[in-house]
């Protein structure tokens, strides 16, 4: 089953902050953040793993509350450079192997104004 | 150097064809995927491979078969293309494997744009 992103469009001025959520009904060994821009692929932020560890970019923070399958992303003094859309990609750990699978959200589409 | 590469870029097409992705990593991955990503961005798994066996088949017509002659390669095949087949096309590689556990997130290339007219 799909995870739920909110909000699904968030408009910002340059430097202003953004909280992107991803929200799932299974339970989950890990949660994956990418980001899109317009006709490119999407291009990875952030892992984070049941157990707490993180591996991702310096620039860019998130959390995962294991126990509510839930998982933000925390985009401080944004930049013109932080457009695009992003997804969280979830993987289910409820028991036997994921293989890897990563079930995507529906994306939440972030536009940084001068 | 590219890590994920797909050709062809774009590819527009008569319904009914039979037409062919190809993808290729050098990350020395043993797991691929390819993933449909609709005109509303929904972006959806249809396969997976690990080191040339197929381990995750979505529920995909079966118009639609994948490939994988060696680990860094994983192509699609397309028979008799129908319209809602257009969208874009991303292969996918992790280093996920089933001997140990692995938790790394997926590579993508960048992507096929499938147009069926």
């Amino acid at each position: 089953q799909q995870p739920v992103q909110s909000p699904q469009a968030v408009i910002l001025r340059e430097g202003e902050d953004a909280v992107i959520n991803c929200s799932s009904s299974k339970a989950l060994y890990s949660v994956h953040w990418y980001r899109q821009k317009h006709g490119e692929a999407p291009v990875f932020l952030m892992i984070l793993l049941k157990g707490g560890e993180q591996k991702g970019h310096e620039k860019i923070s998130a959390s995962f509350n294991e126990k509510k399958q839930q998982s933000s992303l925390y985009l401080t003094a944004s930049q013109l450079s932080y457009s695009g859309t992003y997804f969280c990609g979830t993987e289910e750990g409820a028991g036997g192997t994921s293989y890897g699978k990563l079930t995507f959200g529906q994306g939440t589409i972030l536009t940084v104004h001068p | 150097d590219t890590a994920v590469s797909q050709t062809p870029k774009y590819l527009v097409t008569q319904m009914g064809n039979d037409k062919s992705i190809k993808c290729e990593q050098n990350l020395g991955h043993d797991t691929m995927y390819w993933y449909k990503q609709d005109s509303k961005k929904f972006l959806k798994i249809m396969f997976s491979y690990n080191n040339k066996e197929l381990i995750i088949n979505e529920t995909v017509p079966n118009r639609f078969s994948p490939k994988s002659p060696d680990k860094a390669h994983l192509n699609l095949h397309i028979n008799s293309l129908e319209l809602g087949d257009s969208a874009v096309y991303f292969c996918a590689s992790s280093q996920w494997t089933p001997f140990r556990e692995v938790r790394d997130t997926q590579y993508f290339g960048p992507g096929t744009r499938l147009t069926v007219l």
